[in-house]
């Protein structure tokens, strides 16, 4: 068990630019949820999977964000025409759903959106 | 909606001191109760939880109690180390309301010094 992961750890971009986020989930983990976390305050939900289909979305995900995970695996996250308001901590955590349904968080990825 | 509230950072202690870092909540629902903890360069990680009523969670010598009569899972820890200096998350989600988004409060700081 490798955890769970995400790439890249770090990017900046400019702003306007386009960029996209993945995350391989736990093997096992059926649920996959996406959370932004900007400094000095707690992780706040934007989406989550159960295997492929998305079922719920927050309101703090614009039309400028989509979310896939197109076979159940892995997950990108999509910014377009980032903005400065961007720039965060996007973490991703991985779930069964079943037992304690606990979340297992990855490192992150920071975005700098210059 | 429902929200979580804990107490403001950041919080100074020397090692073997007593430790509490208080929070509150807010649901609509019945929620499950967790502390999550994020170390110095590393994810975030659950450090204990609770799903019910009276419930107490404990890990690492950490503590907390569900308390639905003051909407309230205070951590705790008898004697501190270095080794806990960390950022700490109360979190909660309303699992048997059918959402499994976790909500966080905005995390508390805390360095002990030798």
């Amino acid at each position: 068990d490798t955890g769970v992961s995400q790439d890249p750890r770090h990017k900046i971009t400019k702003r306007g630019q386009n960029v996209t986020f993945r995350c391989d989930p736990i093997s096992e983990h059926n649920r996959l949820y996406w959370y932004r976390q900007t400094l000095g305050q707690g992780p706040e939900f934007l989406t989550y999977f159960q295997n492929e289909a998305q079922l719920e979305k927050s309101r703090l995900l614009s039309d400028r964000f989509s979310a896939e995970r197109p076979k159940g695996s892995f997950s990108t996250l999509e910014i377009q025409r980032t903005e400065q308001g961007d720039s965060a901590m996007y973490l991703c955590a991985s779930s069964l759903a079943a037992g304690d349904w606990e979340q297992f968080f990855g490192p992150g990825t920071r975005l700098t959106v210059l | 909606g429902d929200s979580v509230t804990q107490m403001e950072g950041p919080v100074t202690l020397s090692e073997e001191a007593f430790l509490t870092i208080n929070c509150t909540y807010t649901a609509t629902g019945y929620p499950s109760l967790f502390w999550y903890v994020q170390y110095p360069g590393e994810g975030l990680q659950l450090l204990l939880k609770a799903t019910k009523a009276d419930d107490k969670g404990s890990n690492k010598g950490f503590e907390a109690t569900y308390r639905k009569e003051t909407t309230s899972f205070h951590l705790e820890k008898g004697s501190v180390q270095v080794s806990d200096s960390a950022v700490y998350f109360c979190a909660l989600s309303d699992l048997w309301g059918g959402s499994e988004k976790l909500v966080f409060g905005k995390g508390t700081k805390l360095t002990v010094n030798p």
